[in-house]
């Protein structure tokens, strides 16, 4: 049972855009930056957003990231069969009893 | 360029000890403001955070894995030792190290890891 809580899948044809949703509560997202991490199939998961909206140098502009509340939103815009791939959400969890980095279950991405 | 890379054995026995080695380029951990991470990922499951060492030795570990973790530095080798105890085979994981994005305002938060080894898959078995 992940701290963060992530829709298992989503779908959406190629050139349109999708949202993977990420909950949390006031000790983690409420009150840290999220982050969002792809992971292709057999590969070590990389960083697309930080700080909620801020993407690392290379990242393209068709992924974007929002945090509200306790809640963040990764966006995808212009689809590619090469999206297809499970989507983490991280944050830090500022908990007395369980101080750390926390992830979601993960969102399997699927382009139709 | 910051590169990480994983190294330790491919299988474990139940109860045995797991020491896991990191070692990086690129930048130090003796460093103000730096920190690694250790990530594990068992077959087809989520990510799951085990622990964090900074530059001042500062370190943390995943609440319900703490008792087992012991996480080490050798800044002089550039490299980071992880030792999990009383290894199961739900352990079996691929496990990743990571450099962190940290912030010291007070305390010491690492919200993101940038990059990633490429992992070591750990098997637990008899």
């Amino acid at each position: 049972q992940s701290v963060l809580t992530q829709p298992p899948s989503v779908s959406a044809a190629p050139g349109q855009k999708v949202t993977i949703s990420c909950s949390g509560s006031s000790s983690n997202i409420g009150n840290n930056y999220v982050s969002w991490y792809q992971q292709l199939p057999g590969t070590a998961p990389k960083l697309l957003i930080y700080e909620n909206n801020k993407r690392p140098s290379g990242i393209p502009d068709r992924f974007s990231g929002s945090k509200s509340g306790t809640s963040a939103t990764l966006g995808i815009t212009g689809l590619q069969t090469g999206d297809e791939a499970d989507y983490y959400c991280g944050t830090w969890d500022s908990s007395l009893s369980a101080e750390g980095v926390v992830f979601g279950g993960g969102t399997k991405l699927t382009v139709l | 360029q910051i590169t990480l890379k994983e190294s330790g054995p491919t299988l474990v026995k139940p109860t045995q000890t797991l020491t896991l080695t990191c070692t990086f380029s690129g930048f130090s951990l003796s460093t103000s403001g730096v920190g690694v991470g250790w990530i594990r990922q068992p077959p087809g499951k989520a990510l799951e955070w085990l622990a964090l060492i900074y530059w001042n030795d500062d370190k943390r570990y995943s609440p319900s894995l703490k008792s087992r973790l012991t996480i080490t530095k050798d800044t002089s080798k550039n490299q980071v030792v992880l030792t999990m105890t009383n290894m199961d085979p739900v352990d079996t994981a691929t496990y990743y190290c990571a450099h962190g994005i940290t912030m010291v305002q007070g305390v010491i938060i690492t919200d993101a890891f940038d990059i990633w080894g490429q992992g070591t898959m750990v098997t637990v078995s008899s």
